[in-house]
């Protein structure tokens, strides 16, 4: 079956450092990968996501690529600010379409202080 | 994004009662809806899938007597936790998704601790 395993945290950076959670997953098929993030008291967003193999996802300067010969999909941030505190999850699922079950990861509890 | 909204946002009940959590879709219809059950420390696990009109699909090792999934229009899911015990107190998230929206949109969860 299909499983998602990510770099167990916390993770606790300062502002302006370089950010990196690892994530691999195992599957069947050509899965589509996400990256979730959860605030405090919110549910989650999507952040970024990649359906097929080299494909790069960015939004809000988070970036992940699609790297099928290493199974990986790992979060990377060049500048981290005080706000990217949350927790990111990491996913799969068997299609990209909004009606597909997704499979998480734990989460990584990010905190980036002043 | 659209907006999902749940509630509670958290209850607390007595052993053998029932619980009732809704979920809703503000602004679009969800054609489907899951429901996922998160413990502390841990990833969300998906409990079931639910389609408007139909009955849901759940997970290995799900109970459906015990947690009855009803999605009787696209933009409503409910989640019964029937005859809950304490080993059922979590954080039950739901997410819609469906239509034009390529992306599940995620409710804010709700609590559920069982006395």
């Amino acid at each position: 079956g299909n499983s998602v395993t990510q770099m167990e945290g916390p993770v606790t950076l300062s502002e302006e450092a370089f950010l990196t959670i690892n994530c691999t997953y195992t599957a069947t098929g050509y899965p589509s990968l996400f990256w979730y993030v959860q605030y405090p008291g919110e549910g989650l967003q999507l952040l970024l996501k990649a359906t097929k193999a080299d494909d790069k996802g960015s939004n809000k300067g988070f970036e992940a690529t699609y790297r099928k010969e290493t199974t990986s999909f790992h979060l990377e941030k060049g500048s981290v600010q005080v706000s990217d505190s949350a927790v990111y999850f990491c996913a799969l699922s068997n299609s990209g379409g909004s009606n597909y079950k997704l499979t998480f990861g734990k989460g990584t509890l990010l905190t980036v202080n002043p | 994004g659209a907006v999902v909204s749940q509630h509670p946002s958290w209850v607390i009940c007595k052993s053998g009662t029932s619980v009732k959590i809704e979920c809703r879709s503000l602004d679009f219809q969800a054609t489907t809806m899951f429901w996922y059950r998160q413990f502390p420390k841990q990833s969300l696990m998906l409990m079931a899938t639910s389609n408007e009109g139909s009955k849901a699909t759940y997970e290995q090792g799900v109970e459906k007597d015990k947690f009855l999934i009803n999605h009787a229009s696209l933009t409503l899911s409910t989640l019964t936790v029937t005859s809950a015990h304490p080993e059922d107190s979590s954080f039950y998230i739901c997410s819609a998704g469906g239509g034009s929206r390529n992306e599940q949109f995620f409710g804010p969860g709700t609590r559920l601790t069982v006395l």
